[in-house]
């Protein structure tokens, strides 16, 4: 079974800072996910990658297969980037996601 | 993007009785839709996959009997808890891939969940 390891697990930081998010995981994987969850629980997938880095917006994930890690930046981080950040993982021969217990991102205006 | 629906989004209910959660693919067919449970301060946990027109499987610990899964078309997914019980209260969410349409294949869509207590 996929061990998800995040962190932090609670992050708080000002308005216009820089930040990052790290998951790191035990066995590989087919694809890996970064959610965002908000507070009333709905959740928005927000990236899905196998390799490489990808960007939207404001917002970009990289991840390192070799050593099974990605990573979430936000740049010039807003208070309603304030919510939870999940990351999961799909293995190669498993169906449903593994997930990390979250980060807990407060952007403080 | 792809859409997916649930409902009801929040439901209360007697111990004892028995809720069904829907779960919708509203703009693509998903051959497979997967349903996770969320308890307070917990990470999601995945409790069984369910595929058109098959039986759904399970994970570990899950009772099959207890939360039955109907996956019949290939834009609709049930979960009914049975003899609901309040340790049953939970976030309950469920995804949705794409059958091979437009959509990558690995890409999973989330509903926004049903919030389930049980008094």
């Amino acid at each position: 079974k996929n061990e998800v390891e995040q962190s932090p697990q609670n992050l708080t930081a000002q308005e216009g800072e820089f930040i990052t998010i790290n998951c790191s995981y035990s066995v590989g994987i087919s694809a890996l996910h970064w959610l965002q969850q908000h507070p009333g629980g709905g959740i928005v997938s927000l990236f899905m990658l196998s390799s490489g880095k990808k960007k939207h917006g404001r917002l970009i994930a990289t991840i390192n297969i070799q050593e099974k890690h990605s990573s979430l930046h936000i740049t010039a981080s807003h208070p309603r980037d304030s919510a939870v950040y999940i990351c999961a993982v799909r293995g190669g021969g498993a169906d449903g996601l593994t997930f990390g217990k979250g980060t807990h991102l407060i952007i403080q205006p | 993007g792809a859409v997916v629906s649930q409902h009801p989004s929040r439901v209360i209910c007697k111990s004892g009785t028995s809720v069904k959660i829907e779960c919708r693919s509203l703009d693509f067919q998903a051959t497979t839709m997967f349903w996770y449970r969320q308890f307070p301060k917990q990470s999601l946990m995945l409790m069984a996959t369910s595929n058109e027109g098959s039986k759904a499987t399970y994970e570990q610990g899950v009772e099959k009997d207890k939360f039955l899964i109907n996956h019949a078309s290939l834009t609709l997914s049930t979960l009914t808890v049975t003899s609901a019980h309040p340790e049953d209260s939970s976030f309950y969410i469920c995804s949705a891939r794409d059958g091979g349409g437009a959509l990558s294949y690995n890409e999973q869509f989330f509903g926004p969940g049903t919030r389930l207590t049980v008094l």
